[in-house]
């Protein structure tokens, strides 16, 4: 019964290196949804997707990049990191958009140098 | 677009003391609406939600709030705070028909003994 997961946990990468985020729900959910928290920000949503193979964007999704081929899996990639996409990121799945419950991972501190 | 405020980004309370977390919200049509919380080094979790029918909603942990269309608001309450309720509580706001929240910039309780 492992829910939701992220990994890794920690990352340190350096300015200009891919990363990739992993994402993996066991629940089966529709949705997916990766967030960035920031002080002073709260949580943004960087996509969505609602199905496999059906992603869109959120709030702040420049410099970033997601797939779901699988329905468990919505991994975000970061295609040239920059100082400024440090931060936790926090991966959510959900039966269904709008009024459902979302179920956050325990997050990835991501530091960029 | 929808757009969420909370008001206060610390708020202090004694240990049995009433807590009372702010919330405000912009919707053209009625909305739904969630408070999570989150715990040190954790992702977020919910504590309640309202979406249609009784305005006033009960959730864990003994929280409640009540939803007021007048004034537009969705504040977070509890009649006796304990240590174990510190920790960042954030609101959020969806639109019917739309798969996405919106949340405010959270408000993190520091509940003294």
């Amino acid at each position: 019964d492992a829910g939701i997961t992220q990994s890794p946990r920690y990352k340190i990468t350096e300015t200009g290196r891919q990363v990739t985020l992993m994402c993996h729900q066991t629940w089966s959910h529709s949705y997916m949804f990766w967030y960035r928290q920031d002080l002073g920000h709260g949580l943004r949503l960087i996509y969505y997707s609602a199905a496999a193979d059906i992603t869109d964007k959120g709030e702040v999704p420049d410099g970033y990049v997601v797939s779901r081929s699988k329905t468990e899996n919505f991994p975000l990639t970061l295609e040239s990191a920059t100082r400024s996409q440090t931060s936790v990121y926090f991966c959510a799945s959900s039966t269904s958009g709008g009024a459902y419950e979302q179920y956050f991972g325990p997050g990835t501190r991501l530091t960029v140098t | 677009a929808q757009s969420v405020t909370q008001l206060g980004s610390h708020v202090s309370v004694s240990e049995g003391a009433l807590v009372l977390l702010r919330c405000n919200y912009s919707s053209s049509v009625p909305p739904y609406l969630f408070w999570y919380v989150q715990y040190p080094n954790q992702g977020l979790q919910l504590l309640l939600k309202y979406t249609t029918g009784a305005t006033l909603v009960k959730g864990i942990n003994g929280f409640e709030a009540e939803f007021k269309k007048s004034e537009t608001s969705f504040h977070l309450t509890k009649p006796s705070a304990h240590m174990s309720d510190a920790a960042e509580y954030f609101c959020a706001v969806s639109k019917p028909g739309y798969s996405t929240l919106t949340f405010g910039k959270g408000t993190m309780l520091l509940v003294s003994p």
